[in-house]
C-alpha cells in the first residue's frame, strides 16, 4: 500500500494562477482532510470530506475549494492564487471507525505564490 | 474553539537525557488526543491516541499520558535519531478534523 500520496511536491505559480493539488489514498478510507503548515503555526484544517459527495469547510476554506467524487481521490482546487496561500499542504485521510481513529499524512505540497 | 498549546516550542537534550514534552488543551468534547512526529520536509507520522484521562500508551523511548487539561510526551534516554518536531492534536465535537498545537522542535545531541 502507498497510503496517502500527494502530487505535485512542489509548485510555483504566478499570483491569480490556478491549480489543483492532488490527494489519492489507498486504504479505503472515508474521512479525508486537508490542512496547511505554515512557520510558527500549527497545521489549521482547509476542508475536510466524510465520503464520496460530502465536503465541508475547515478552520480556513477562504480560497480553496474541494470535490470528493471517489473514496480514493480528494484534489484541492486554488482558484486564483494569491501570495498569501504559499505554504505546505498536507492531505490526511482515516478510517471511519470511531472518532478516535488517526489520521495519516501524505508527504506534502510545498507551494510558493509570487 | 479548540484550543491546543504546546512548551517547550524548542529543547535541546544531551543523549540520554530524559524530559517531558507539555501540551494543554480545551476542546469540547474530546473525541481523542493525538500525538504525531514530524521529520523536516516530511509529513506528521502517528505515535499514539488517547481518549481519557487516566490512560497511558508506550512505544519505546517514548510514553504519553493524558489528564483533563493536558497531555504529557515523556521521553526516556532519547537517542539522537528521536530528533524531530512532536506534534498535538485533538479532535474535539465539531468538524472531523484536527487541531493541532504548534509542535515543540526536540534535538537530541550526541
Amino acid at each position: 500500500n502507498a497510503g496517502v500520496t500527494q502530487t505535485p511536491k512542489f509548485q510555483v505559480l504566478k499570483t491569480g494562477q490556478s491549480m489543483t493539488l492532488q490527494c489519492a489514498q489507498d486504504m479505503n478510507h472515508e474521512y479525508m482532510s486537508w490542512y496547511r503548515q505554515d512557520p510558527g503555526m500549527g497545521l489549521r484544517l482547509i476542508h475536510y470530506s466524510v465520503g464520496a459527495g460530502i465536503t465541508d469547510q475547515g478552520e480556513v476554506p477562504n480560497g480553496y475549494n474541494v470535490s470528493r467524487s471517489t473514496t480514493e481521490d480528494f484534489p484541492l482546487r486554488l482558484l486564483s492564487a494569491a501570495p498569501s496561500q504559499t505554504s505546505v499542504y498536507f492531505c490526511a485521510s482515516r478510517a471511519p471507525g470511531g472518532a478516535g481513529t488517526e489520521a495519516f499524512f501524505g508527504q506534502g505540497t510545498r507551494l510558493t505564490v509570487v | 474553539e479548540d484550543q491546543v498549546t504546546q512548551s517547550p516550542e524548542a529543547l535541546r537534550l544531551q543523549e540520554g537525557e530524559s524530559s517531558s514534552l507539555n501540551c494543554s488543551y480545551t476542546v469540547s468534547g474530546l473525541r481523542g488526543l493525538f500525538w504525531y512526529r514530524q521529520d523536516p520536509g516530511k509529513g506528521p507520522e502517528f505515535l499514539f491516541t488517547l481518549y481519557s484521562a487516566g490512560e497511558e500508551k508506550e512505544k519505546e523511548r517514548l510514553k504519553a499520558t493524558l489528564t483533563k487539561k493536558e497531555s504529557f510526551l515523556h521521553i526516556t534516554a532519547p537517542k539522537p535519531e528521536d530528533s524531530a518536531t512532536y506534534l498535538c492534536a485533538v479532535r474535539g465535537g465539531g468538524a472531523d478534523g484536527l487541531t493541532f498545537g504548534k509542535g515543540t522542535h526536540l534535538i537530541i545531541q550526541p
